[in-house]
């Protein structure tokens, strides 16, 4: 079974601090790995997404994640925290067997300080 | 040009209640979901339909039943509805391929009282 667990259900930092969002994935087969980002009130947006093409994968708002197949991982990075950066986050995981759909994580709420 | 659209947005209702959300993609996919955002931001999948065929069927009460009249809609029925059943319900699509992303919708706050 394929599954995602993000360290920290909050994490707080400084306007202009680095953001380390921490997501490992569990999964028998290679996985296909996306973060997502859901300000209030709104749905899910796409951040970026690992396809097997790289392993360091570059997203939108100067957000990045890097694929460590020997450490499970696929932690999200920003090097400067924005007020607006401030949401949920969820990392997931997609699947083949028993038909196509993703797999998410519990989220981690970012909080960006003044 | 909404990709994804669910109405309504915010749904108010009595136990026992019957109620309906409707969910449209004008992007093309064959894949569409169900999934079920609960009060600490927990989503789960309940459905998912490709090609107006169902797909997955996670464990749902029967209270639920989702219908897809052709590939870019997907509505959920809802039965006697329950206290337990509020929470925040989000229609997404796809591609079939695993590597593309899901396109959420702006979601559906079910409020049963």
């Amino acid at each position: 079974a394929q599954s995602v667990t993000q360290l920290g259900s909050h994490v707080s930092v400084s306007e202009g601090a680095l953001v380390l969002l921490r997501c490992n994935y569990s999964s028998s087969v290679p996985p296909y790995l996306f973060w997502y980002v859901q300000y209030p009130n709104q749905g899910l947006q796409l951040l970026l997404k690992y396809t097997s093409a790289a392993t360091l994968v570059k997203g939108i708002n100067d957000f990045e994640a890097e694929f460590k197949k020997s450490e499970t991982s696929f932690h999200l990075t920003k090097p400067s925290a924005h007020m607006s950066d401030a949401a949920e986050y969820f990392c997931a995981v997609s699947r083949a067997t028993g038909g196509f759909k993703t797999i998410f994580g519990a989220g981690t709420r970012l909080f960006v300080k003044a | 040009d909404t990709a994804v659209s669910q109405t309504p947005k915010y749904l108010v209702t009595q136990m026992g209640n019957d109620k309906s959300i409707k969910c449209e993609q004008n992007l093309g996919h064959d894949t569409m979901y169900w999934y079920k955002q609960d009060s600490k931001k927990f989503l789960k999948i309940m459905f998912s339909y490709n090609n107006k065929e169902l797909i997955i069927n996670e464990t749902v009460p029967n209270r639920f039943s989702p219908k897809s009249p052709d590939k870019a809609h997907l509505n959920l029925h809802i039965n006697s509805l329950e206290l337990g059943d509020s929470a925040v319900y989000f229609c997404a699509s796809s591609h079939q391929d695993r590597n593309t992303e899901a396109f959420f919708g702006q979601g559906t706050r079910l409020t049963v009282v």
